[in-house]
């Protein structure tokens, strides 16, 4: 199993540009998430989805979305990017809530 | 991050043993999770309490106290590869099925 894969590693966007931060995971998992790491402040939950068709949103939400047409696939969108957005990019994947969450290997993303 | 409070820093020597707190609010409470990230990874899950009392696994215990809305995570035998943030997190905080992460207490372990 190759676990959870996000690309891409490194990204370097301007402001004002769209762009599509790929997850995928092998594992069956029906719950999936989205968080950013930012200094000082933990991780926050951005988007999150407890199975195909359904997502919900998280504490900071607001410049992204998500759709989960798939088991495997939860793609995060940035309509426009601003450059407080820059920040590390995880997604996540677990049976349920109350189960070890699997981290992909993060997304570097700057905005300028 | 949100009222998960967990000390900054940490320093400790090689062999040792130390003990990482966490305090939570106590107004939803489905369980708590204890994870390892390392500078530049991703992190890895290490524990989850639920029921009150301590959880050992190898060198890693976690400890939860569910009417305190505390726990503690204890790292004994301390090694060089030890040396990490560890994040303290709650999952149900406010009622929601979500996690709530603390910011981290970045260990340094020293010989």
């Amino acid at each position: 199993n190759a676990g959870v894969t996000q690309t891409p590693k490194f990204q370097v966007l301007k402001t004002g540009q769209s762009m599509t931060l790929q997850c995928a995971q092998d594992m069956n998992h029906e719950y999936m998430s989205w968080y950013r790491q930012d200094p000082g402040m933990g991780l926050r939950l951005i988007h999150y989805s407890v199975g195909a068709g359904i997502t919900d949103q998280g504490e900071v939400p607001n410049g992204y979305n998500v759709s989960r047409s798939t088991t495997e696939d939860f793609p995060l969108r940035l309509l426009s990017a601003a450059p407080s957005q820059t920040s590390v990019y995880f997604c996540a994947s677990s049976p349920g809530t109350s189960n070890e969450q699997y981290f992909g290997p993060g997304t570097r993303l700057t905005v300028t | 991050g949100q009222n998960i409070d967990q000390p900054t820093e940490m320093t400790a020597t090689e062999g040792a043993i130390v003990q990482i707190n966490c305090t939570y609010q106590t107004s939803g409470f489905n369980g708590l999770f204890w994870y390892q990230q390392h500078a530049g990874e991703a992190p890895t899950f290490l524990s989850y309490n639920v029921l009150d009392g301590l959880e050992e696994k190898g060198r890693f215990s976690s400890f939860l106290s569910r009417s305190k809305g505390y726990s503690y995570l204890l790292l004994k035998e301390l090694q060089m590869k030890d040396s990490a943030s560890y994040l303290c997190v709650q999952w149900g905080r406010g009622g929601g099925n979500k996690l709530t992460f603390g910011t981290g207490t970045q260990l340094k372990v020293e010989l």
